[in-house]
């Protein structure tokens, strides 16, 4: 079974410069997630899709982030215009369905902003 | 799950001792934890979980046990390995949100040969 795929895998940009990341999640899986993970903690939720609607994104910083899942497979995540403390690792995760399901992420995707 | 905080930060032991990591959670109505692994740079990997109708859970040296009434929860390792040297998260969701897994801070574990 193929896991989670995100891509690029790194990215270096200049603060105010826009970035975007994709997920690809494993096939049959109806949520998504997309978490920020900051050195030295834990991942934190942005997003959460149910198929391609948006369940949870109470944490996501919605004056420069946004995310969609237009036809419930792939999503991306956008940045827009980034600033230096966005600099984290981007995790990519889904999961059969909501609750108290496993949730399998992908390799993430390492964000410099200078 | 809303707030999570895990304990300690750092953890060193000699192979072959025990670990212990500890997580305690503020809603009442989380019902699964899940812990996650994390090596340096690699994706955090599931190893264990507990559902709240369970009070302890075992995989082979990992073990995982919930105490509802005082809300925490906790990673038991077993005869540890060098391999087991990585970052381990605790977990909560369920509850009052939509299924909202909420991570601990992390515990750096190393096992010294």
């Amino acid at each position: 079974e193929a896991g989670v795929a995100q891509s690029p895998r790194y990215k270096i940009i200049e603060k105010r410069q826009s970035v975007a990341f994709w997920c690809n999640p494993i096939s049959g899986h109806a949520t998504l997630y997309w978490y920020q993970q900051i050195l030295g903690q834990g991942p934190k939720l942005l997003i959460q899709f149910q198929n391609n609607g948006v369940v949870d994104d109470s944490q996501l910083p919605k004056d420069r982030f946004s995310a969609e899942r237009l036809k419930g497979v792939d999503s991306t995540l956008k940045i827009q215009p980034a600033k230096l403390e966005d600099s984290a690792v981007y995790l990519c995760a889904s999961s059969l369905g909501p609750r108290q399901e496993t949730q399998y992420f992908g390799p993430g995707t390492r964000l410099l902003v200078l | 799950g809303e707030n999570v905080e895990q304990h300690p930060s750092t953890l060193s032991v000699q192979e072959g001792d025990s670990a212990v990591i500890k997580c305690t959670y503020s809603d009442s109505a989380s019902n699964y934890f899940p812990w996650y692994k994390q090596e340096l740079g690699k994706r955090p990997q599931l190893i264990i979980d507990i559902r709240s109708n369970v009070g302890e859970k075992k995989d082979q040296r990992i073990a995982v046990t919930l105490n509802k009434t005082a809300k925490h929860f906790s990673l038991h390792i077993t005869e540890t390995q060098p391999e087991d040297s990585a970052v381990y998260f605790c977990g909560d969701a369920g509850g009052t949100s939509y299924g909202k897994l909420t991570f601990g801070q992390g515990t750096i574990l190393t096992v010294h040969p």
